[in-house]
């Protein structure tokens, strides 16, 4: 049974570019949160997806969107990027309320994303 | 808001030493606490957890007790090795939401 998987597993863009970093799953949960990772610095929450609609977001600017497809996977995308969205980027699976374990949140490895 | 305290590292003790990570948290009402663990260029990976008071979470060693009095949820190992060596994050959830990490606590372990 596969965990949850990201890719790329590395991306570097220079400023005022834009980037898709992307989420599979684990197999039978079908939410998915991203969070970002400053260096040295604990994961903060960037926004959850549950079918197919955003349903929690935290403090992070408009640049930052995501998607959820009906398989479950997940983009986040970050437009016009900054020295500051230099960070790893980690996805998190979670299954619905009333299985087993539905509070606990699986990361993935996470996409390091470097801008210049 | 909510939020979550850790004790500042880098933490380093030898090997066999008793280990005690400090995590305070700010919530109302009765969040479910985690310790997570994350090693050398990996993401996280979930040690143990709480979901209500005087619950106690366990795995590998590590225990942690959720302390609603004291709105703590302190990790501790025995004897810790080598290979423990990481940065340990502890978080509190409501449900199926955002997790709210603290900002985590490196410890190094010497031989």
């Amino acid at each position: 049974d596969a965990g949850v998987t990201q890719s790329p597993t590395h991306l570097i863009k220079t400023r005022g570019q834009q980037v898709t970093l992307r989420c599979s799953p684990k197999s039978g949960h079908d939410t998915v949160s991203w969070y970002q990772q400053a260096l040295g610095q604990g994961p903060q929450f960037i926004f959850q997806y549950y079918e197919e609609e955003e349903r929690q977001r935290g403090n992070f600017p408009d640049r930052f969107s995501g998607h959820q497809f009906p398989n479950y996977s997940s983009e986040l995308n970050v437009n016009a990027l900054l020295l500051g969205d230099s960070a790893l980027y980690l996805c998190a699976s979670s299954s619905v309320p009333g299985t087993a374990n539905y509070n606990e949140q699986f990361f993935g490895p996470g996409t390091r994303l470097t801008v210049l | 808001g909510d939020s979550v305290t850790q004790m500042e590292g880098p933490v380093t003790l030898s090997e066999e030493a008793f280990l005690t990570i400090n995590c305070t948290y700010t919530a109302t009402g009765y969040p479910s606490l985690f310790w997570y663990v994350q090693y050398p260029g990996e993401g996280l990976q979930l040690l143990l957890k709480a979901t209500k008071a005087d619950d106690k979470g366990s795995n590998k060693g590590f225990e942690a007790t959720y302390r609603k009095e004291t709105t703590s949820f302190h990790l501790e190992k025995g004897s810790v090795q080598v290979s423990d060596s990481a940065v340990y994050f502890c978080a509190l959830s409501r449900g199926t939401y955002k997790y709210i990490f603290g900002t985590g606590t490196r410890l190094k372990v010497l031989a």
